[in-house]
Parts: structure tokens; sequence; C-alpha cells
């Protein structure tokens, strides 16, 4: 039973341009959620999808929007990068009955 | 607004000895579950442990072990017969039950000495 999947695990970018990143559930999973992790610091929420559409949403930018697909995998884009969105992306699922967060191992972004 | 708070940046503990990671929160709802995390340098982030807020006894998964003080508002995490696999990044999370959002410390980096 493959756990949650992410991809690419690491990409470079400049400044201005636009990336998309993804993500596949747990197997049984219904719900995925991303956080951004920069250096040294907790994962902070970005937003979270269910039924292909996003429920809730932390304070970032609309230049991060996400999208899910019926198969429940996911994507996180994000246009007109800047330096501060060099991070580590966090993507985790949950099941139907929500409880603990099962993460990927993630996708470092870095933005020159 | 729901807040975590580790204060603790770094820990060092020898080999085979308990250390003890504290974690306080802040929130008004009274239904909230705790989590900690840990995060080896692979980045992936592993669930160690969980405490529903209406839980009356401390939840225990091996050698892990939640110290739950819900007037104080603390989840302190105890690692017992530490391992040097044991040495990574410990993250303290709190669930909105409502909303399914987590909301995550800034970390205690753990260190075991052989």
């Amino acid at each position: 039973d493959a756990g949650v999947t992410q991809s690419p695990t690491h990409l470079i970018k400049t400044r201005g341009q636009q990336v998309t990143l993804r993500c596949s559930p747990k197997s049984g999973h219904d719900t995925v959620s991303w956080y951004q992790q920069a250096l040294g610091q907790g994962p902070q929420f970005i937003f979270q999808y269910y039924e292909e559409e996003e429920r809730q949403r932390g304070n970032f930018p609309d230049r991060f929007s996400g999208h899910q697909f019926p198969n429940y995998s996911s994507e996180l884009n994000v246009n007109a990068l800047l330096l501060g969105d060099s991070a580590l992306y966090l993507c985790a699922s949950s099941p139907p009955a929500g409880g603990k967060l099962f993460f990927g191992s993630g996708t470092q972004l870095s933005v020159l | 607004a729901q807040k975590i708070t580790q204060t603790q940046p770094g820990m060092f503990v020898q080999e085979k000895e308990a250390v003890t990671l504290d974690c306080t929160y802040d929130t008004s709802d009274p239904s909230y579950g705790l989590f900690w995390y840990k995060q080896p340098s692979s980045g992936e982030m592993i669930f160690l442990i969980y405490q529903g807020s209406y839980d009356q006894q401390n939840a225990t998964e091996g050698r892990y072990s939640l110290n739950f003080q819900k007037a104080r508002k603390s989840a302190n995490l105890v690692i017992s017969a530490s391992q040097l696999g044991d040495s990574a990044m410990y993250f303290c999370a709190m669930r909105d039950v409502l909303f399914n959002k987590f909301y995550f410390g800034s970390g205690t980096k753990l260190n075991v000495k052989p």
C-alpha cells in the first residue's frame, strides 16, 4: 500500500516563474492538504481539498492555487514566484473520517 | 486563535536515557486533537502519537508517551530509552476539529549522543 507520494522531489526556479507540484494521497484517503515549511520552521497550512473543491485556506496569497482530481490526487500551483517561496512543500492526506495526517516526503523548491 | 509553542529549539540526550520535549497550546475550542510528528533529515513527517482533548488517559505508543495536562494546556512528548535513530526534528501539532486544519509548532531538534 503506497503512502503519500509527491513529485518532483526537488525543483529550482527563478523569480517570476510558475511552478506545479503534484501529490497522490494514500489509498483510501479523500482529503488532501498542502503545507509550506520554510527552513527552520514548522509547516504552515496552505489549503485543503475535498471532493475536488478547496475547503479551507490558510493565510497565503492568491498566487497559491490548487486542484484536486476525481482520483483524489492534487496539484499545487504557485505563480509569480518570489525568493520567499523557497521552502519544502508537504502534501498530506487524511481519511474520510478525518484524524491524523499522512505526509509525503515533500518537494524542495528553490527560487533563485 | 490556535497556537502551538515549542520553547526548546534543540535538545541533547544520552542514548538509552529518557527525554521530554515540551509543547504548550492555546485554543478556545473544547474539542481538539494533539499530535506529535517526527521529521528526519529526509523531510517526511512521521506520526508518533495522538491525544484527544476528551481523553482521560495519557496516550502511549511504544517508547512514546504524551504527558497531557489539560488545565495547563501542555502536551509534552516523553521518549523513553532513546536510540540514535531518534535524532530528528520533532513537531507538536494541534488539529482544529471543526475545519480539520493542523497548526504546528516551530519544532525541537533532538540529538541523541552515543
